[in-house]
């Protein structure tokens, strides 16, 4: 029943040790979205895709990298985590809101990663 | 506008009651709205949304209210209910992209 899956749902890395946070939807969705969520603040937008086309942000870390292998898996990849980079993760999804004028993200439960 | 600071704005109130949840946004390009639930551990659940063309919108226990001149849109909860409790956000669409500008967000915390 599950439309937007993160996994793992935990993850604790080392500082600057390598880390990848998945995600994967059933909804058949064109565009993916990455958001980066501290405590008591607003999801923050890394990037999306709309299909295989990448949008970075411009305020995005180059140590934040994202792959998009097909629609249904995306996987963010943070090269070098820094004690910064420990937050919430969260995917979501979207049919494509400029056609569909809808702009309703469905969003999986996020991945909470910790940095030691 | 962008979400800035670390202390989110709080909105007590007893079960049963109606509650109001304000969002004042500022491009005045913006033409869709959308309100989000996020309780504790979860990812944001969409509740409503509303496009600039309207100025009130309802949903079960819900409505959104969208006052364009003074940008300004509200959340009105209907008798509610502990389960309520969460942090709301609001966000807005503002141009021909495919993203959301997301609100700080208000916790609300109901009573019993």
């Amino acid at each position: 029943d599950a439309m937007v899956i993160q996994n793992p749902r935990y993850q604790v890395t080392q500082f600057g040790k390598p880390v990848t946070l998945s995600c994967s939807q059933t909804l058949n969705h064109n565009v993916m979205y990455w958001y980066q969520q501290k405590s008591s603040q607003a999801p923050k937008l890394l990037f999306h895709y709309y299909d295989k086309d990448f949008n970075n942000e411009a305020d995005t870390p180059d140590n934040f990298q994202s792959r998009r292998p097909n629609t249904s898996f995306c996987f963010l990849d943070i090269r070098s985590p820094g004690l910064g980079d420990a937050a919430m993760y969260l995917c979501a999804t979207s049919r494509d809101p400029i056609r569909e004028i809808s702009y309703e993200q469905y969003f999986g439960p996020g991945t909470r990663l910790t940095v030691t | 506008g962008e979400s800035v600071g670390l202390h989110l704005p709080t909105l007590s109130v007893q079960e049963g009651d109606n509650s109001i949840i304000n969002c004042a946004y500022s491009n005045s390009a913006s033409d869709y709205f959308i309100w989000y639930k996020q309780e504790s551990g979860k990812g944001p659940q969409f509740i409503i949304d509303i496009r600039s063309n309207m100025d009130k919108r309802q949903g079960q226990r819900v409505t959104v209210l969208l006052n364009k001149t003074v940008k300004h849109l509200s959340l009105q909860i209907a008798a509610t209910q502990p389960g309520d409790s969460a942090v709301y956000f609001c966000a807005e669409n503002a141009g021909n992209n495919r993203k959301l500008i997301w609100g700080l967000g208000t916790s609300l915390a109901v009573n019993p």
